[in-house]
Formats: C-alpha cells, sequence, structure tokens
C-alpha cells in the first residue's frame, strides 16, 4: 500500500536561515507527489507538484522540492525562511487512476524564531 | 472568482445525530473529492464524486454517504456520530477526473460530543 512520512513533528527555524523538511513515500511505480502548506484556520494550499521531467521543483513562495527515486524522498527546501511560513506542511502522493485520492503524511509543523 | 467554499464554518452535534457538510466548488471545476483531518493528522481521501456519481471511495464506513447536484455543489453525509468523527472536513475540487491538481477549501470542524 502507498504510504508516506514525515519524519519530523515539529521543526523549529530562526528567520533567515535555511529549511529542509523531509518526505518519503513508499509507492512502486513512479508517484505524483506534492507538497501543501495549511496555517491555521485555512484549508490547504498547494506549494508544488512532481510528475515527471526535471527532479528539482520550483514552487510557489520560494519553495523548491527533489525527488530522489532512489531515496523515495521529496525534500522541501526553502533558502531564506520568513515569519509567515510558520505553518503545517504535508507531502502527499497520488497515482494515475487515482487523481483525486491523495494520500497525506501526519505532516511537520514549522515554528519560526525571530 | 470564488475558491472552494464550504459550509458551515463550524458545527457542534450530539452522537447518534446525523450532519450533512456542503461544498461549493471552484468556479469551472466539476469533480469533487472530501477528506477527513483528524487532530494531528494528515487528510484521509473519503470518496470522490464526478457525474453526480461517486467515483472512488477510501477506508470509510457506510456512515459516510455523499452527493453531487447537477452545478457540481457537493454534499457529506455522516450518520449516527460516533466521539471519533471529530474532524476538520475538507472538500477539494478540480477540473475533470483526469486532473491532478485539486483546491482545498477552509473546511468545517466538527465536534461530536
Amino acid at each position: 500500500a502507498q504510504s508516506v512520512t514525515q519524519p519530523d513533528i515539529h521543526i523549529t527555524v530562526s528567520e533567515g536561515a535555511s529549511l529542509e523538511l523531509r518526505c518519503n513515500y513508499s509507492y512502486g511505480a513512479t508517484p505524483y507527489l506534492f507538497w501543501y502548506v495549511q496555517s491555521p484556520g485555512q484549508g490547504l494550499q498547494l506549494l508544488l507538484k512532481y510528475f515527471s521531467g526535471d527532479t528539482l521543483v520550483q514552487g510557489i513562495k520560494g519553495f523548491e522540492a527533489e525527488f530522489k527515486r532512489s531515496q523515495s524522498s521529496f525534500n522541501l527546501r526553502k533558502p531564506s525562511v520568513h515569519w509567515s511560513d510558520a505553518a503545517e506542511y504535508f507531502c502527499a502522493v497520488s497515482t494515475r487512476g487515482s487523481q483525486g485520492n491523495l494520500i497525506f503524511g501526519k505532516g511537520t509543523k514549522l515554528s519560526v524564531k525571530p | 472568482d470564488a475558491g472552494v467554499t464550504q459550509s458551515p464554518t463550524h458545527l457542534i452535534k450530539t452522537r447518534g445525530q446525523q450532519v450533512t457538510l456542503r461544498c461549493s466548488p471552484k468556479s469551472g471545476h466539476d469533480t469533487v473529492s472530501w477528506y477527513q483531518q483528524a487532530l494531528g493528522q494528515g487528510p484521509q481521501f473519503i470518496f470522490q464524486y464526478y457525474e453526480e456519481e461517486e467515483r472512488q471511495r477510501g477506508n470509510f464506513p457506510d456512515r459516510f454517504s455523499g452527493h453531487q447536484f447537477p452545478n457540481y455543489s457537493s454534499e457529506l453525509n455522516v450518520n449516527a456520530l460516533l466521539l471519533g468523527d471529530s474532524a476538520l472536513y475538507l472538500c477539494a475540487s478540480r477540473k475533470g477526473m483526469e486532473s491532478y491538481e485539486q483546491y482545498f477549501g477552509p473546511g468545517t470542524r466538527l465536534t461530536v460530543t
């Protein structure tokens, strides 16, 4: 069965520091991978997605993610974190034929220190 | 252009009662999925609707049912509520069954007492 693991429940970084949020997936074929962000009281906003091609994908708000097939990973990165980035981040996977069925990790809560 | 809207925002129900949650998809979207997000967890897929039919279902009991209307809006119904049904219920819409890009609404917070 497909699964998504986000090993870090909570991460705190200083404003201006770099950020990397980890995501590992379990799936036999090439998955379709996503990162979403959820602020308190808000729905999920899509940050970026990977379907195929270039393994480094750029998203909104200065985020990027790299797909590494050999490590079954899709880690999210940002070179310089802003206080407004404090939120919960979810990695998700989907597959052809089940496009509407996203499988999510449990999320990583990001706190930003001034 | 309105995004995905959901109503109500919050809801408190008692065990054993029934509840109906509503979702209007983003303009131009015709496919709706519902997710349950328990506290501290990622969202879990409940089911999806397209052309007024349930097309795919996650691992949820029959107490969870839904409907899609001709204008593409959708309802999620939960019968015989349990304490464990307390969660944030998210609706997501997209344009066509083949599309991967889903847009999420703000959710309905359901509390069962």
